[in-house]
């Protein structure tokens, strides 16, 4: 299957502080990269779904201004948690479809975020 | 109600045990449905893709898919302490839509 990579996977950082969360995808193109949370024994939430070259679309009750992302190649897509608060401390992962996986949706392994 | 809703568990069998678990839908636009296994503390890792009605097998594991009862099922034979795992299942109806998601179901199989 398609590989998809997250940098950091963990991540502790200050109230306050802005953290970056890069998802790349290795051997295909992505041309739709989604981003979830997901809180410890529940299911993914998701965040937002994003096209190469265009915004986000984010889902109701998400704040686009605290949670940016970018996705400016095929290959990367970032999101950037703004101002960070404890109840941002979540399991970010992102996923990826396209190219040759247009019709699957590949995860990558995750990024657990802890605010201080 | 949820679009997807998935048997909560958790669910405990012996080693060698065959493991069914189920997800229901409401939305008949469904067309496409998978099933993921997520290890604690990692992202979700793509067991079975299916579209439509139908059976599709790979290995131990047997998806199965029920649109005129709006019900897909995983079938996990001759279990293995190493599947022991959440298995979500997933749904969309359209090739690059986003899929939504059942809550889960934790499977421990003991040796």
């Amino acid at each position: 299957g398609a590989v998809v990579s997250q940098h950091p996977s963990w991540v502790i950082c200050k109230s306050g502080t802005s953290v970056k969360i890069e998802c790349r995808s290795l051997d295909f193109q992505a041309t739709t990269m989604f981003w979830y949370r997901q809180f410890p024994k529940q299911s993914l939430m998701l965040m937002a779904t994003s096209n190469e070259g265009s915004k986000a679309t984010y889902e109701q009750g998400v704040e686009k201004d605290k949670f940016l992302i970018n996705h400016a190649s095929l290959t990367l897509s970032t999101l950037t948690v703004t101002s960070a608060h404890p109840e941002d401390s979540s399991f970010y992962i992102c996923s990826a479809s396209g190219g040759a996986a247009y019709n699957e949706q590949f995860f990558g392994p995750g990024t657990r975020l802890t605010v201080l | 109600q949820k679009e997807v809703e998935q048997d909560p568990g958790p669910l405990s069998v012996p080693e060698g045990a065959i493991v069914s678990l189920n997800c229901t839908y409401s939305n008949s636009a469904f067309q496409y449905f998978m099933w993921y296994r997520q290890y604690s503390r990692k992202g979700p890792e793509l067991l079975m893709y299916t579209y439509s009605s139908g059976n599709k097998e790979d290995g131990r594991f047997t998806a199965q898919v029920d649109k005129s009862s709006k019900y897909i099922s995983l079938f996990i034979r001759d279990s293995q302490p190493s599947d022991s795992a959440t298995y979500l299942c997933a749904m969309k109806g359209t090739n690059a839509g986003k899929s939504t998601f059942g809550d889960g179901t934790t499977l421990t199989v003991k040796p």
